[in-house]
């Protein structure tokens, strides 16, 4: 059975300061990974989705990594805004299922 | 907007009453998914409609009973709901229920059981 794990669960950051938020998963064979942003009491928009033969994607100031044969895959946030402060949720694909990280909570202070 | 629409955005039930969440997307898509995501806990898939035939469902209970009658419209009836059920459900849709497709998100219905 799939787990995704996302470390750390909560993260306070000065703005303008880079970023990683990491995302492991126990089951390389993969179809997709994708990262999602959730405003608090909202639903989940999708940022960036990368193929399994992907290594990464890029979008403005996001750039998330896969590395699939360890499992893992990071989101780099260049620049971090107030506006950026939301939970990140990582999701892997495989054999028909969809799971789900815990999610890590961000907060870009002014 | 991301083009799913939910409702109610809440609902508070008693645990003998019968109530249905409604999810409506206007993106063309082929696939719609109900969502569970409880307080500190992953967000959990429940079911999953790929051309309005159910293809997936996580041992969800029966409680819990979807409906799908045209790729736009996704219902979920609820009836003797236990207090942790409540949560916030998400409805989500694609273009087709396979890897390599972005899913769309709905607001959420966020559910109290009492």
């Amino acid at each position: 059975k799939q787990e995704v794990t996302q470390i750390p669960a909560a993260l306070s950051v000065p703005e303008g300061e880079n970023l990683v938020l990491n995302c492991s998963f126990t089951d390389s064979a993969i179809y997709n990974l994708q990262w999602f942003r959730q405003d608090p009491g909202k639903g989940l928009t999708s940022l960036l989705l990368i193929q399994s033969s992907q290594r990464e994607q890029t979008s403005g100031r996001l750039n998330a990594s896969l590395d699939k044969s360890s499992g893992r895959s990071t989101l780099y946030i260049a620049a971090s805004q107030p506006g950026d402060s939301a939970t990140y949720l990582c999701a892997v694909y495989n054999n028909n299922d969809m799971r789900f990280g815990a999610g890590t909570r961000l907060t870009v202070k002014p | 907007e991301t083009g799913v629409t939910q409702t109610p955005r809440h609902l508070v039930m008693g645990m003998t009453n019968k109530k249905s969440l409604k999810c409506e997307q206007h993106l063309g898509h082929n696939a719609m998914y109900w969502y569970k995501q409880s307080a500190k806990k992953p967000l959990e898939l429940m079911f999953v409609y790929n051309f309005k035939e159910q293809t997936e469902n996580n041992s969800v209970p029966s409680r819990f009973s979807p409906e799908c009658p045209n790729s736009s419209h996704l219902f979920l009836h609820l009836h003797t709901l236990q207090p942790e059920d409540s949560a916030l459900y998400l409805c989500a849709s694609s273009v087709r229920w396979a890897g390599g497709v972005e899913q769309f998100f709905g607001p959420g219905t966020r559910l109290t059981v009492l």
